[in-house]
């Protein structure tokens, strides 16, 4: 285990459906991250967390809503997905935001949208 | 523009032999180079770290290169295991963040 948990680990939504991806982290770290894994395609930055602040948003359409309420916990609030949203949902956390900073990752959640 | 190219084919090795994996880069130049293994349905676990600075680090079984002229880096496993069967993911450090390259499938038979 690598002090990262997700769920759900597997999530199956339609495109009208609001649902929520939860991560926790219990390494005591500051930084947390979502990043999309889609298949044969690199991971992706989605946000950046410091503090609970956020420190970066690579774009990400607004149907993907991060929330951060403390440095352990980070939810992905999702609504009017489309299909080519499903993908490998990974959350990480490092002690800080930095580029030298390990990061440690969760198992993922598996999205699939209909 | 900026690219990460790892080889998308599996490398297909036998047991007891080193694997080698690569890890080429244009357009960036990064502080530090991370490699991560990654199992199915598992998120990547973090295994070394080598800075601009280091020409080699190595982690018992694990040995990584990184040469900023060539702007490649190679990540080589030892007397391999099929245990060591798995997705090998570099990273570049980037203006704060960690981008990553798409991963090289290593598959080791008995």
């Amino acid at each position: 285990e690598t002090g990262v948990t997700q769920t759900p680990r597997h999530l199956v939504m339609g495109m009208t459906n609001k649902k929520s991806l939860k991560c926790e982290q219990h390494l005591g770290h500051n930084a947390m991250y979502w990043y999309k894994q889609s298949a044969k395609k690199p991971l992706e930055l989605m946000f950046v967390y410091n503090f609970k602040e956020q420190t970066e948003n690579n774009s990400v359409p607004s149907r993907f809503s991060p929330e951060c309420p403390n440095s352990s916990h980070l939810f992905l609030h999702l609504h009017t997905l489309q299909p080519e949203d499903s993908a490998l949902y990974l959350c990480a956390s490092s002690q800080k935001p930095l580029e030298k900073e390990t990061q440690y990752f969760g198992p993922g959640t598996r999205l699939l949208v209909l | 523009s900026q690219k990460i190219e790892q080889n998308s084919e599996a490398l297909n090795i036998q047991e007891g032999k080193t694997a080698t994996l690569t890890c080429n880069y244009t357009n960036y130049s990064p502080a530090y180079l991370q490699w991560y293994r990654q199992d199915p349905g598992r998120g990547p676990v973090f295994l070394l770290l080598i800075r601009e600075n280091e020409k080699e680090k190595r982690k018992e079984r694990l040995k990584v290169t990184f040469d900023t002229t060539l702007k490649q880096s190679l990540f080589h496993i030892t007397a391999s295991q099929p245990a060591d069967s798995a997705t090998y993911l570099c990273a570049l450090s980037n203006t704060g963040k960690l981008i990553f390259g798409q991963g090289t499938t290593l598959q080791v038979k008995p």
